[in-house]
């Protein structure tokens, strides 16, 4: 069965210093991958999404960054934060196999990552 | 263009009474609709997905939704709430791009 994992699970961070959170899936090949915030007492948005080993498509432009440096492994990163970047930070995969990252197939999320800055 | 919307951004029930979660969506294709579930401080746990075969879904933990294309709505459903169910709520639509909905809170009151 395929397992979804975010690290860390929370993170406090002072305004102005770099971020590195990880996301790696098991048990599928060649999945989507997605990065989404959610910020307190709002729904979701979507930050990045990658179909493959280093292709990134980005939402949102803001001082976030995303890679994928492995098939299985999505990384978001900041080279200095913002408050507004205070959040519950979601990663999701979905099956690469029917079409496009937004076709008709549900995504998987992962546990999250709770990012403060202070 | 898709949206969705959720009629209600907040819905309270007392614990053994019924639930309704009200969702309406836009789409210009005919699409795959979602409903999520988010614990507190947790990532999203899929409920029930429809895709174009029956229009009754039944999902995980009694829920169950509707697809009522004339209407355009896809209302979550239970016959009897539990302590356990309180959470956030998200009806999703997805054809060549995903919306989410902006959420319904449920509160279970014993």
């Amino acid at each position: 069965s395929q397992t979804i994992h975010q690290w860390p699970a929370t993170l406090v961070q002072p305004v102005g210093s770099p971020l590195s959170l990880e996301c790696t899936v098991e048990g599928t090949s060649n999945p989507n991958l997605y990065w989404y915030r959610q910020a307190a007492g709002r729904g979701l948005q979507l930050l990045f999404y990658s179909v493959g080993i280093g292709q990134i498509s980005s939402e949102v432009p803001q001082n976030l960054s995303a890679s994928r440096p492995q098939d299985r492994q999505f990384i978001l990163s900041s080279k200095k934060l913002l408050l507004s970047d205070s959040g519950f930070y979601l990663c999701a995969w979905s099956s690469g196999l029917a079409g496009g990252p937004f076709s008709y197939n549900e995504q998987f999320f992962g546990p999250g990552t709770r990012l403060t800055v202070l | 263009a898709q949206s969705v919307t959720q009629l209600d951004s907040h819905v309270s029930v007392s614990e053994g009474t019924p639930v309704l979660l009200r969702c309406n969506y836009s789409s210009s294709y005919s699409p795959s609709l979602f409903w999520y579930v988010q614990h507190p401080n947790k990532g999203l746990q899929l409920l029930l997905k429809y895709t174009s075969a029956a229009t009754l879904v039944k999902g995980i933990n009694g829920f169950e939704a509707e697809f009522k294309k004339s209407e355009t709505s896809f209302h979550l459903t239970k016959p009897s709430a539990h302590m356990s169910d309180a959470a956030e709520y998200f009806c999703v639509v997805s054809a060549n791009d995903m919306r989410f909905g902006a959420g319904t809170r449920l509160t279970v009151k014993p």
